[in-house]
């Protein structure tokens, strides 16, 4: 079947920290990929994404990378800020299947 | 431009007891959709509209579960004789359709929490 598998959390880090959440798929077909972040208290908000393989998504300073050969899109950012404490959901969609199928969130704080 | 809009936000209900909930979705989106998340894990799909008609069900949408968007706009929700294994935020999404674009980017409500006692 189609599934995402995150990176266990919670991960804390410390503020300017590099971060890099792991995220890998498996999947039927050729999905497209996404990173949707859930700040307290609000809703799910999409944060990037890619449709094909080697595409590169970014937004907010935060990047993923469509990588085919090893199944994975891990979500990277250079230097985190306070602010960017949140849950970090991986999810894919196949073509032609609106559907999002989500991996099980990773909870992020980042301490000043 | 509002945003998706879900009520209530929070539900406590009985074992048994019948409950409805509400999605009103970005008003120019033909595409609603429903999730469900429990504690720690991310959302799972329940089922999509477009318009009016209710074009996929999961396996997870068992028969005490319905859903409907009448006209096209609003969607209910309703879990009939709640278990408490049906306690759970309830997401609503809604997406435009372009006849190009493989996807389409699904905007979430807050969600309805709901607690079976």
């Amino acid at each position: 079947g189609n599934s995402v598998t995150q990176m266990e959390g919670p991960v804390t880090l410390s503020e300017e920290a590099f971060l890099t959440i792991n995220c890998t798929y498996t999947a039927t077909g050729y999905p497209s990929l996404f990173w949707y972040v859930q700040y307290p208290g609000e809703g799910l908000q999409l944060l990037l994404k890619a449709t094909k393989a080697d595409d590169k998504g970014s937004n907010k300073g935060f990047e993923a990378t469509y990588r085919k050969e090893t199944t994975s899109f891990h979500l990277e950012k250079g230097s985190v800020q306070v602010s960017d404490s949140a849950v970090y959901f991986c999810a894919l969609s196949l073509q032609g299947a609106q559907k999002l199928v989500f991996g099980q969130g990773t909870r992020l704080t980042i301490n000043p | 431009d509002t945003g998706v809009s879900q009520d209530p936000r929070h539900k406590i209900t009985k074992r048994g007891q019948n409950v409805t909930f509400r999605c009103d979705p970005i008003s120019e989106h033909n595409r609603l959709y429903w999730y469900r998340q429990t504690l720690g894990q991310g959302p799972e799909f329940l089922t999509y509209f477009q318009n009016e008609a209710q074009l996929e069900k999961s396996r997870l949408l068992s028969d005490r579960f319905s859903a409907e968007r009448p006209k096209g706009s609003f969607s209910t929700l309703e879990i009939q004789r709640t278990e408490q294994g049906d306690s759970a935020m309830y997401l609503c999404a809604s997406s435009p359709h372009f006849r190009d674009s493989s996807y389409n980017e699904q905007f979430f409500g807050p969600g309805t929490r709901l607690t079976v006692l």
